[in-house]
Protein backbone atom coordinates (compact mmCIF):
# COMPACT_ATOMS: atom_id res chain seq x y z
CA UNK A 1 0.00 0.00 0.00
CA UNK A 2 0.93 4.10 0.31
CA UNK A 3 2.12 3.91 -3.50
CA UNK A 4 2.71 7.93 -5.22
CA UNK A 5 2.76 7.52 -8.72
CA UNK A 6 4.63 9.82 -10.87
CA UNK A 7 4.60 10.46 -14.36
CA UNK A 8 6.68 11.31 -16.77
CA UNK A 9 9.65 9.80 -15.06
CA UNK A 10 11.88 11.69 -17.86
CA UNK A 11 11.26 14.55 -20.15
CA UNK A 12 13.29 16.69 -22.43
CA UNK A 13 11.68 20.44 -23.48
CA UNK A 14 12.84 23.18 -25.19
CA UNK A 15 13.75 26.38 -23.87
CA UNK A 16 10.89 28.54 -23.19
CA UNK A 17 8.34 25.91 -23.50
CA UNK A 18 5.82 24.34 -20.03
CA UNK A 19 6.26 21.23 -18.87
CA UNK A 20 3.45 19.53 -16.42
CA UNK A 21 4.29 16.66 -14.50
CA UNK A 22 1.69 14.71 -12.47
CA UNK A 23 1.47 13.19 -9.01
CA UNK A 24 -0.62 10.44 -7.76
CA UNK A 25 -1.76 8.87 -5.05
CA UNK A 26 -2.89 5.79 -5.76
CA UNK A 27 -4.60 3.83 -2.97
CA UNK A 28 -5.07 6.87 -0.44
CA UNK A 29 -6.41 10.04 -0.27
CA UNK A 30 -3.64 12.94 0.10
CA UNK A 31 -4.92 16.52 1.02
CA UNK A 32 -1.51 17.61 1.19
CA UNK A 33 1.30 16.65 -1.19
CA UNK A 34 5.09 18.35 -1.27
CA UNK A 35 6.99 18.97 -4.43
CA UNK A 36 11.19 18.43 -4.13
CA UNK A 37 13.54 19.52 -6.66
CA UNK A 38 17.28 17.86 -6.50
CA UNK A 39 20.11 19.12 -8.34
CA UNK A 40 22.87 16.50 -8.07
CA UNK A 41 25.13 15.60 -5.84
CA UNK A 42 22.72 17.68 -3.58
CA UNK A 43 19.69 16.62 -1.31
CA UNK A 44 16.16 17.32 -1.49
CA UNK A 45 14.93 20.85 -1.18
CA UNK A 46 10.95 21.75 -0.18
CA UNK A 47 9.70 23.90 -3.26
CA UNK A 48 5.94 23.95 -2.30
CA UNK A 49 3.09 22.02 -0.25
CA UNK A 50 0.34 21.26 -2.83
CA UNK A 51 -2.88 21.75 -0.79
CA UNK A 52 -6.08 20.10 -1.91
CA UNK A 53 -9.11 22.62 -3.44
CA UNK A 54 -6.31 25.61 -2.23
CA UNK A 55 -3.40 27.37 -3.14
CA UNK A 56 -0.37 25.52 -2.52
CA UNK A 57 2.55 27.24 -0.50
CA UNK A 58 5.59 28.26 -1.59
CA UNK A 59 8.63 28.16 0.24
CA UNK A 60 10.81 31.18 0.03
CA UNK A 61 12.94 31.99 -3.10
CA UNK A 62 10.40 29.74 -5.26
CA UNK A 63 8.74 31.30 -7.72
CA UNK A 64 4.84 31.16 -7.71
CA UNK A 65 4.27 31.98 -11.43
CA UNK A 66 7.46 30.05 -12.37
CA UNK A 67 5.80 26.85 -10.76
CA UNK A 68 2.14 26.94 -10.31
CA UNK A 69 0.77 24.16 -8.73
CA UNK A 70 -2.75 22.21 -9.04
CA UNK A 71 -3.93 20.06 -6.40
CA UNK A 72 -7.58 19.05 -7.65
CA UNK A 73 -8.44 16.38 -6.07
CA UNK A 74 -7.52 14.16 -3.15
CA UNK A 75 -5.54 11.99 -5.31
CA UNK A 76 -3.49 14.17 -7.94
CA UNK A 77 -1.06 16.84 -7.76
CA UNK A 78 0.42 18.85 -10.48
CA UNK A 79 3.59 21.01 -10.79
CA UNK A 80 3.87 22.88 -13.96
CA UNK A 81 7.27 24.69 -15.20
CA UNK A 82 6.36 27.46 -17.07
CA UNK A 83 8.58 29.22 -19.95
CA UNK A 84 11.18 26.20 -18.52
CA UNK A 85 15.17 27.24 -19.06
CA UNK A 86 17.97 25.18 -19.07
CA UNK A 87 18.47 26.37 -14.83
CA UNK A 88 15.28 24.39 -14.76
CA UNK A 89 17.04 21.57 -15.51
CA UNK A 90 16.69 19.24 -12.56
CA UNK A 91 14.74 15.88 -10.76
CA UNK A 92 11.69 16.76 -9.26
CA UNK A 93 9.71 14.53 -6.91
CA UNK A 94 6.69 14.71 -5.18
CA UNK A 95 5.81 12.86 -1.49
CA UNK A 96 2.70 12.19 0.43
CA UNK A 97 2.12 11.17 3.34
CA UNK A 98 -0.57 8.21 3.92
CA UNK A 99 -2.72 8.72 7.07
CA UNK A 100 -0.68 9.52 10.21
CA UNK A 101 2.15 7.77 8.42
CA UNK A 102 2.78 5.71 11.40
CA UNK A 103 4.05 3.03 9.58
CA UNK A 104 4.60 4.58 5.93
CA UNK A 105 6.24 8.35 6.92
CA UNK A 106 6.12 10.09 3.63
CA UNK A 107 5.55 7.77 0.39
CA UNK A 108 7.94 9.43 -2.51
CA UNK A 109 7.21 9.38 -6.10
CA UNK A 110 9.16 8.22 -8.57
CA UNK A 111 10.58 11.38 -9.74
CA UNK A 112 10.98 13.58 -13.02
CA UNK A 113 13.97 13.97 -14.49
CA UNK A 114 13.72 17.75 -16.33
CA UNK A 115 16.50 18.38 -19.29
CA UNK A 116 15.72 21.69 -20.62
CA UNK A 117 17.65 22.21 -23.72
CA UNK B 1 17.04 28.41 11.32
CA UNK B 2 16.27 25.40 10.94
CA UNK B 3 18.95 23.12 9.73
CA UNK B 4 19.67 19.14 9.65
CA UNK B 5 23.35 18.13 9.24
CA UNK B 6 24.28 14.84 8.46
CA UNK B 7 27.57 12.98 9.00
CA UNK B 8 29.88 11.84 7.73
CA UNK B 9 29.25 12.93 3.97
CA UNK B 10 30.87 10.13 2.81
CA UNK B 11 32.25 7.28 3.51
CA UNK B 12 33.53 3.78 1.50
CA UNK B 13 33.79 0.26 3.49
CA UNK B 14 34.28 -3.27 3.07
CA UNK B 15 31.65 -6.09 2.63
CA UNK B 16 30.69 -6.81 6.07
CA UNK B 17 31.33 -3.99 8.16
CA UNK B 18 29.57 -1.58 10.16
CA UNK B 19 28.76 2.09 9.45
CA UNK B 20 27.08 4.23 12.03
CA UNK B 21 25.68 7.33 10.16
CA UNK B 22 25.10 10.55 11.95
CA UNK B 23 22.22 13.31 12.30
CA UNK B 24 21.58 16.43 14.04
CA UNK B 25 19.08 18.72 13.84
CA UNK B 26 17.43 22.06 15.09
CA UNK B 27 13.84 22.34 13.98
CA UNK B 28 11.27 23.93 15.61
CA UNK B 29 8.02 22.27 15.77
CA UNK B 30 9.45 19.20 15.85
CA UNK B 31 7.28 16.02 14.87
CA UNK B 32 9.64 12.76 13.70
CA UNK B 33 12.95 12.00 12.08
CA UNK B 34 13.00 9.90 8.89
CA UNK B 35 15.81 7.59 7.31
CA UNK B 36 15.47 7.28 3.78
CA UNK B 37 17.97 5.47 1.15
CA UNK B 38 18.14 7.06 -2.38
CA UNK B 39 19.77 4.93 -5.02
CA UNK B 40 19.23 6.15 -8.46
CA UNK B 41 16.10 7.51 -8.29
CA UNK B 42 13.24 8.78 -5.61
CA UNK B 43 14.06 7.83 -2.12
CA UNK B 44 12.85 4.94 -0.42
CA UNK B 45 11.81 4.74 3.24
CA UNK B 46 13.73 3.17 6.13
CA UNK B 47 12.31 4.29 9.66
CA UNK B 48 10.48 7.24 10.97
CA UNK B 49 11.49 8.04 14.58
CA UNK B 50 9.31 10.23 16.72
CA UNK B 51 10.28 8.61 20.24
CA UNK B 52 13.51 8.77 22.48
CA UNK B 53 15.84 6.01 22.90
CA UNK B 54 13.53 3.65 21.58
CA UNK B 55 15.49 1.79 18.63
CA UNK B 56 13.55 0.64 15.49
CA UNK B 57 15.12 -2.17 13.81
CA UNK B 58 14.88 -3.69 10.11
CA UNK B 59 17.01 -6.63 9.08
CA UNK B 60 20.57 -5.33 8.77
CA UNK B 61 19.72 -1.68 9.95
CA UNK B 62 18.60 0.14 12.89
CA UNK B 63 17.80 3.83 14.23
CA UNK B 64 17.56 5.72 17.37
CA UNK B 65 16.67 8.73 18.43
CA UNK B 66 17.62 11.35 20.86
CA UNK B 67 15.16 14.62 21.18
CA UNK B 68 17.46 15.58 24.13
CA UNK B 69 20.79 16.07 22.45
CA UNK B 70 18.74 16.22 19.01
CA UNK B 71 20.39 13.66 16.64
CA UNK B 72 19.91 10.04 15.57
CA UNK B 73 22.07 7.15 14.12
CA UNK B 74 21.67 4.62 11.31
CA UNK B 75 23.49 1.81 11.76
CA UNK B 76 23.83 -0.79 9.29
CA UNK B 77 25.57 -3.87 9.91
CA UNK B 78 27.16 -6.73 7.97
CA UNK B 79 27.41 -4.56 5.34
CA UNK B 80 26.65 -5.81 1.71
CA UNK B 81 27.78 -4.18 -2.02
CA UNK B 82 24.00 -3.70 -2.31
CA UNK B 83 23.52 -1.09 0.44
CA UNK B 84 25.83 1.42 -1.57
CA UNK B 85 23.80 4.14 -1.61
CA UNK B 86 22.85 8.20 -0.28
CA UNK B 87 21.51 7.98 3.09
CA UNK B 88 19.22 10.76 3.59
CA UNK B 89 17.82 11.94 7.19
CA UNK B 90 15.01 14.16 7.50
CA UNK B 91 13.11 15.92 10.09
CA UNK B 92 9.32 16.74 9.98
CA UNK B 93 7.36 20.04 11.79
CA UNK B 94 4.25 20.24 12.72
CA UNK B 95 2.76 20.85 9.33
CA UNK B 96 4.29 18.07 7.79
CA UNK B 97 7.08 19.75 6.00
CA UNK B 98 10.55 17.93 5.67
CA UNK B 99 14.22 19.26 6.10
CA UNK B 100 16.26 16.75 4.40
CA UNK B 101 19.90 16.54 5.75
CA UNK B 102 23.06 16.40 2.49
CA UNK B 103 22.85 12.82 2.86
CA UNK B 104 25.73 10.44 3.47
CA UNK B 105 27.15 8.64 -0.19
CA UNK B 106 27.91 5.28 1.60
CA UNK B 107 29.92 3.14 -0.52
CA UNK B 108 30.19 -0.90 0.02
CA UNK B 109 33.11 -2.45 -1.48
CA UNK B 110 33.33 -6.10 -2.32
Amino acid sequence: GAVVSQHPSRVICKSGTSVKIECRSLDFQATTMFWYRQFPKQSLMLMATSNEGSKATYEQGVEKDKFLINHASLTLSTLTVTSAHPEDSSFYICSAQPGQGAVYGYTFGSGTRLTVV
Amino acid sequence: EDKVVQSPLSLVVHEGDTVTLNCSYEVTNFRSLLWYKQEKKAPTFLFMLTSSGIEKKSGRLSSILDKKELFSILNITATQTGDSAVYLCAVSDSWGKLQFGAGTQVVVTP
